[in-house]
C-alpha cells in the first residue's frame, strides 16, 4: 500500500513563474519529509527537507509547506528556470522506523 | 568528488542466470541500500545494510541477495533473474538510518539498468 503519494504525474509551467508539487501522506507517524530531484540517466539528488516541528523551510528558490493536519506536503519553486526540468520524488519516514518511503515523482517541465 | 558509483550502468542477462551489481562509496556512510525502481513506480527499498547488520524488508523475495565486504562496496545479487526483475535497481547511501535526526539524508548513485532476456 503506497503511504506516499504524489497524484499528478506531470506538471507544466511557464519559465519565471510557480511551480507548486503536492505529496499527500497517509501514516501519521512520519516525521520527516524529504524532497529529492532526478535528471534522466542519474540518481535522484536531496533538494530540501522539513521536519514535522516545522510547517515551512526554504531555501533559495524553494520553499516546501507541510500540513500535518491535513497530511500533505508541497514543494514551491519560485522563479521556475529550464534547469529545474525533472522528476520530483517526495520521501517522509517515521523517528521508529529505518527506511524511506518515496512517492511515485511528479515529472516538471519548465517551458522557456 | 565524494560519491556513489553503480556499476554496470546497464546490465542485460538471461531468464535465470545469476548477476551481481555492485555499489561502491567514497562517503564513508555507515548505511547503504539498495532499492528497485520499476517504471511509473515509487523506488521500492528491498533492504539495507547498517554497517554490517543486514536488514531485509519483509517483502523482498528470497531470490535477491546481498553483501557488504566492508564499509565502501556493497552487491546486490540476484540468484535466478525473471523477467519481473528487469528494473532500474538504485544504491544509495547515509550517515544514519531514517528516525535519527539529522545526517539520515540519502545519496543516491546513478543506478544500473536490468534487462532480463
Amino acid at each position: 500500500d503506497q503511504q506516499v503519494k504524489q497524484n499528478s504525474p506531470s506538471l507544466s509551467v511557464q519559465e519565471g513563474r510557480i511551480s507548486i508539487l503536492n505529496c499527500d501522506y497517509t501514516n501519521s507517524m512520519f516525521d520527516y519529509f524529504l524532497w529529492y530531484k532526478k535528471y534522466p540517466a542519474e540518481g535522484p539528488t536531496f533538494l530540501i527537507s522539513i521536519s514535522s516541528i516545522k510547517d515551512k523551510n526554504e531555501d533559495g528558490r524553494f520553499t516546501v509547506f507541510l500540513n500535518k493536519s491535513a497530511k500533505h506536503l508541497s514543494l514551491h519553486i519560485v522563479p521556475s528556470q529550464p534547469g529545474d526540468s525533472a522528476v520530483y520524488f517526495c520521501a517522509a519516514s517515521a523517528n521508529t522506523g529505518n527506511q524511506f518511503y518515496f512517492g511515485t515523482g511528479t515529472s516538471l517541465t519548465v517551458i522557456p | 568528488d565524494a560519491m556513489v558509483i553503480q556499476n554496470p550502468r546497464y546490465q542485460v542477462t538471461q531468464f535465470g542466470k545469476p548477476v551481481t551489481l555492485s555499489c561502491s562509496q567514497t562517503l564513508n556512510h555507515n548505511v547503504m541500500y539498495w532499492y528497485q525502481q520499476k517504471s511509473s513506480q515509487a523506488p521500492k527499498l528491498l533492504f539495507h545494510y547498517y554497517d554490517k547488520d543486514f536488514n531485509n524488508e519483509a517483502d523482498t523475495p528470497d531470490n535477491f541477495q546481498s553483501r557488504r565486504p566492508n564499509t565502501s562496496f556493497c552487491f546486490l545479487d540476484i540468484r535466478s533473474p525473471g523477467l519481473g526483475d528487469a528494473a532500474m535497481y538504485l544504491c544509495a547511501t547515509s550517515r544514519e538510518t531514517p528516525g535519527t535526526s539529522g545526517n539520515n539524508e540519502q545519496f543516491f548513485g546513478p543506478g544500473t539498468r536490468l534487462t532480463v532476456l
